[in-house]
């Protein structure tokens, strides 16, 4: 168990819908990353937040957003969504302290089916 | 360019043996760490060892060593006395930079696939 929690673990919405995916980060880790994995594109970089902040921007489409909130959970929205969005949500903490061996450490991921 | 190289889709090996799991890496990036994590069937990701650019010593966590070299830009995953349990897709991923606001670049994968 990695420490960080990410709900709901399974997702089935229609094409059009939006959702929000929630994390929870590891005890005192103020970084949360987002990752999308599917079987075409593999693990990508969507979004980064420390402490509030937005930190990093990656393959984020404009239909997604994410926030971090002070308790420092973080919510993955994910809007008019199209069948390709059906992937594999990660989230991911790490302390964040700006040393080169800052590990991630993953949650189980949110699985994600449009149809 | 491809930033994380796995060129392995598929390693098969005998439980107890060991088996070495290929990554090769291209950054001009001097700061740069290197990360293996383990994705089993059941879907979560699991860090396994961690490897950074200015460490002169391979590192080493239980039966997971990194066979690291800098020179050829490889950071080769080596699990020694395989178990089943250790059938599961593995990543390569890559960190540049000091900032540690920078996110991983993940390898494509290879499948370990451990029969008795």
């Amino acid at each position: 168990d990695s420490g960080v929690t990410q709900t709901p673990k399974h997702l089935i919405t229609a094409t059009g819908q939006r959702v929000t995916l929630r994390c929870s980060p590891r005890s005192g880790d103020l970084s949360v990353y987002w990752y999308q994995q599917s079987l075409d594109q593999g693990l990508q970089f969507l979004i980064q937040y420390y402490n509030g902040e937005e930190r990093a921007k990656g393959n984020i489409l404009e239909r997604f957003s994410a926030q971090q909130f002070p308790d420092l959970h973080s919510e993955l929205n994910l809007s008019s969504l199209e069948l390709g969005d059906s992937a594999l949500y990660f989230c991911a903490s790490s302390t964040g302290g700006g040393l080169i061996t800052d590990t991630q450490y993953f949650g189980p991921g949110t699985r994600l089916t449009v149809l | 360019a491809q930033k994380i190289t796995q060129t392995q889709p598929g390693m098969f090996v005998q439980e107890k043996e060991a088996v070495t799991l290929d990554c090769t890496y291209d950054t001009s990036d001097p700061s740069y760490g290197l990360f293996w994590y383990k994705q089993p069937s059941s879907g979560e990701m699991i860090f396994l060892i961690y490897q950074g650019s200015y460490d002169q010593q391979n590192a080493t966590e239980g039966r997971y060593s990194l066979n690291f070299q800098k020179a050829r830009k490889s950071a080769n995953l080596v699990i020694s006395a395989s178990q089943l349990g250790d059938s599961a897709m593995y990543f390569c991923a890559m960190r540049e930079g000091r900032d540690s606001g920078t996110a991983l670049i993940f390898g494509k994968g290879t499948t370990l696939s451990v029969s008795s």
